[in-house]
């Protein structure tokens, strides 16, 4: 069974603090995203990497970086919280353009992280 | 640019009653359509999609949508609600690139009544 896994599933971080969101996945895949969630918006792309050591900016990137050292893993950091950051970050993968053809737009979620910034 | 619309950000049906959650996108190009499920604290899974071919596209857990390109459409249906398809629905259209990017809509809550 394929799987993306997230390191956590709730998170409780102070103003200023550095975070750490990380994000695994097993299916080989070369992309990987970061979202996050809020009510009314949607799913909201912050950073996506299409291969390790690559990464490219989303929507909403300001306040936030990534990491990928490895191809399997993704992290994404806040490197000083802010009450505003607070959300359900979402990671996803997917294949390749050259590798998934019709099926490289079909990413696969982990379970989320909610993070609460107080 | 690549957009997509949910009507409805919440949708209320009875147990035994028709699914109708409605999607209308944009795309200047042939569009790849998504409908994901969010279950209570949970990520998102797929339940169908459509990229090219039939346009009645059939899913998991009984839900089907089809393709109108006339009306730029992707609405999803389920002909009986359960009280188990009580979730947050979201419609998605691909983006123009090479990278496999996603465009979602806003969501829908949906709330299935005994």
């Amino acid at each position: 069974d394929v799987k993306v896994t997230q390191s956590s599933r709730y998170l409780v971080k102070r103003t200023g603090e550095k975070v750490f969101l990380e994000c695994v996945q097993d299916m080989d895949h070369e992309n990987m995203f970061w979202y996050r969630q809020d009510p009314g918006l949607g799913l909201r792309l912050i950073y996506f990497s299409y291969d390790v050591k690559m990464k490219e900016k989303g929507d909403i990137p300001e306040g936030y970086s990534v990491s990928r050292e490895k191809k399997e893993r993704f992290s994404l950091i806040l490197e000083s919280a802010s009450t505003n950051q607070t959300s359900m970050y979402l990671c996803a993968s997917s294949l390749s353009f050259f590798r998934g053809r019709s099926s490289y737009n079909e990413q696969f979620f982990g379970p989320g992280t909610r993070l609460t910034v107080l | 640019a690549q957009s997509v619309t949910q009507l409805g950000s919440h949708v209320s049906v009875s147990e035994g009653a028709l699914v109708l959650l409605r999607c209308n996108y944009s795309s200047s190009v042939p569009p790849y359509l998504f409908w994901y499920v969010q279950y209570p604290n949970q990520g998102l899974q797929l339940l169908l999609k459509y990229t090219t071919g039939a346009t009645l596209v059939k899913g998991i857990n009984g839900f089907e949508a089809e393709f109108k390109k006339s009306e730029t459409s992707f609405h999803l249906t389920k002909p009986s609600a359960h009280m188990s398809d009580a979730a947050e629905y979201f419609c998605a259209v691909r983006v123009n690139d090479s990278w496999g990017k996603l465009q979602f809509g806003a969501g829908t809550q949906v709330v299935v009544t005994p």
